[in-house]
C-alpha cells in the first residue's frame, strides 16, 4: 500500500548508452507523470499518462526520450543515446485523476559520464 | 502556458523567526495551487493545497498559505520556524493545458530555506 516507487534509485551510464527508468504508481491511480529535476532548474514536466495513453507528451525534450505505461500501472521512461545534459533526477508522480494531488516517488538520479 | 515565480532562491532564518515565501503564477483560468516540500535526502511531499473555498489554507507542521486571486499569488507562511523546517519549498500550479487537453502541474524553481538553531 506504499507510495510511488522508482527504480533504480541511482544510475550511472556512459554517454551514448540507452537507459530505462521505472515507476510503480500508487495502486488505483489512473494518472501518472514524469518530471525532471535539474540543479537550479526546478521541476520540468516531461509526460503525462491517463491509463495507458499519453495525451500530453509536450515536455519531452527530444525524440531520444520516450515513455510507455502498461496495464494502467507501471511506466518506463527510456532515454536513448544519453547525453551529459540528461544528467538529472527523474521523478515520477501519480494521482487518482488528472486534477487531483500528485504524489511523488523518490526519483532516479541519473548521471551520464 | 502557465508559469510560476518564486521570489526567493535561498532564505536563511533563525529559529522562531516568521517565514513568508512568495509565489506568483500567470494563468487566467481556474487553477489548483500547491506547496510541496523536499527535506534533505527525502522526496517531494505535499505541504498544502488550494482547490476552492476559503482562500486561507492550512497545511501540515503549522504552515499556511493564502490565495489572493487578484494578485495571482499563493504565498506560504509560518509564524515561527524550527530547525526541522530546513528544506526546499516548491510552489506549483495545476491548470489546464489547452493545447494538450490535460492538466499540467507547473512548478516554481524552488526556495531553499535554511533555519539556524
Amino acid at each position: 500500500g506504499a507510495g510511488v516507487s522508482q527504480s533504480p534509485s541511482n544510475k550511472v551510464t556512459e554517454k551514448g548508452k540507452d537507459v530505462e527508468l521505472r515507476c510503480d504508481p500508487i495502486s488505483g491511480h489512473t494518472a501518472l507523470y514524469w518530471y525532471r529535476q535539474s540543479l537550479g532548474q526546478g521541476l520540468e514536466f516531461l509526460i503525462y499518462f491517463q491509463g495507458n495513453s499519453a495525451p500530453d507528451k509536450s515536455g519531452l525534450p527530444s525524440d531520444r526520450f520516450s515513455a510507455e505505461r502498461t496495464g494502467g500501472s507501471v511506466s518506463t521512461l527510456t532515454i536513448q543515446r544519453t547525453q551529459q545534459e540528461d544528467s538529472a533526477v527523474y521523478l515520477c508522480a501519480s494521482s487518482p485523476d488528472r486534477q487531483e494531488t500528485q504524489y511523488f516517488g523518490p526519483g532516479t538520479r541519473l548521471l551520464v559520464l | 502556458a502557465q508559469s510560476v515565480s518564486q521570489h526567493n532562491h535561498h532564505v536563511i532564518l533563525s529559529e522562531a523567526a516568521s517565514l513568508e515565501l512568495g509565489c506568483n503564477y500567470s494563468y487566467g483560468g481556474t487553477v489548483n495551487l500547491f506547496w510541496y516540500v523536499q527535506y534533505p535526502g527525502q522526496h517531494l511531499q505535499l505541504l498544502l493545497k488550494y482547490f476552492s473555498g476559503d482562500p486561507l489554507v492550512k497545511g501540515i507542521k503549522g504552515f499556511e498559505a493564502e490565495f489572493i486571486k487578484s494578485k495571482f499569488s499563493f504565498n506560504l507562511r509560518k509564524p515561527s520556524v524550527q530547525w526541522s523546517d530546513t528544506a526546499e519549498y516548491f510552489c506549483a500550479v495545476n491548470a489546464r493545458n489547452s493545447g494538450a487537453g490535460s492538466y499540467q502541474l507547473t512548478f516554481g524553481k524552488g526556495t531553499k530555506l535554511s533555519v539556524i538553531p
